[in-house]
């Protein structure tokens, strides 16, 4: 079973540009996860799908970051602009989201994002 | 903001001893609690999953979840250096799906 991809691994802008990140999620799972992983923090949720509809987005900074998941499938997250603070990993993670069971996530290999 | 809290160590151990990375959270309604390592520059893996109230095995993996004290704990058995990374303690919310983590603890199995 492919595990969750995304791209790019690796991205260096400067401050006030914009950047998106892709991710595909393991087949079949219902349920998408960003999350912002700063150096020396566990990660943090900045948006959940269920399917294409926005479960939570409390913690997204809505001024510059949008995140979209057409066709309840692959998930786009964009910065616009950047700032310096907004370098971190960032973390795609999916899950199959049974209410009634540990609902496993599993993550991508994540996008590091240094803003100079 | 419910808070999951982890010692950040780094907590050293020599090889075979026994690694004990403990966890507290503040959502008295969790019910599901996750260990996920970390190594430097990757991904968090999942380790294992407790959601009852005692001791659940797997391996040399054992999580053990008190509820009333808002506990839950991860012991290494047999530590090896290959098990040198961080570990990242996540509760899932009792409103929903989302996953609160901790800011991990940093184990180190020296030869």
């Amino acid at each position: 079973e492919a595990g969750v991809a995304q791209s790019p691994r690796y991205k260096i802008i400067e401050k006030r540009q914009s950047v998106a990140f892709w991710c595909n999620p393991i087949s079949g799972h219902a349920t998408l996860y960003w999350y912002q992983q700063i150096l020396g923090q566990g990660p943090k949720l900045l948006i959940q799908f269920q399917n294409n509809g926005v479960v939570d987005d409390s913690q997204l900074p809505k001024d510059r970051f949008s995140a979209e998941r057409l066709k309840g499938v692959d998930s786009t997250l964009k910065i616009q602009p950047a700032k310096l603070e907004d370098s971190a990993v960032y973390l795609c993670a999916s899950s199959l989201a049974f209410r009634g069971l540990p609902d496993t996530q599993y993550f991508g290999p994540g996008t590091r994002l240094t803003v100079l | 903001q419910k808070e999951v809290e982890q010692n950040s160590g780094p907590l050293s151990v020599p090889e075979g001893a026994i690694a004990s990375l403990n966890c507290t959270y503040s959502d008295r309604g969790s019910q599901s609690f996750f260990w996920y390592r970390q190594y430097s520059g990757k991904s968090p893996e999942l380790i294992m999953f407790i959601y009852s109230n005692g001791d659940k095995e797997d391996g040399r993996f054992t999580a053990q979840l008190n509820k009333a004290s808002q506990y839950v704990s991860l012991l290494i058995r047999d530590s090896q250096p290959s098990d040198s990374a961080t570990y990242l303690c996540a509760v899932k919310e009792s409103s929903g799906y989302a996953l609160n983590f901790g800011k991990g603890t940093s184990l180190l199995v020296t030869p």
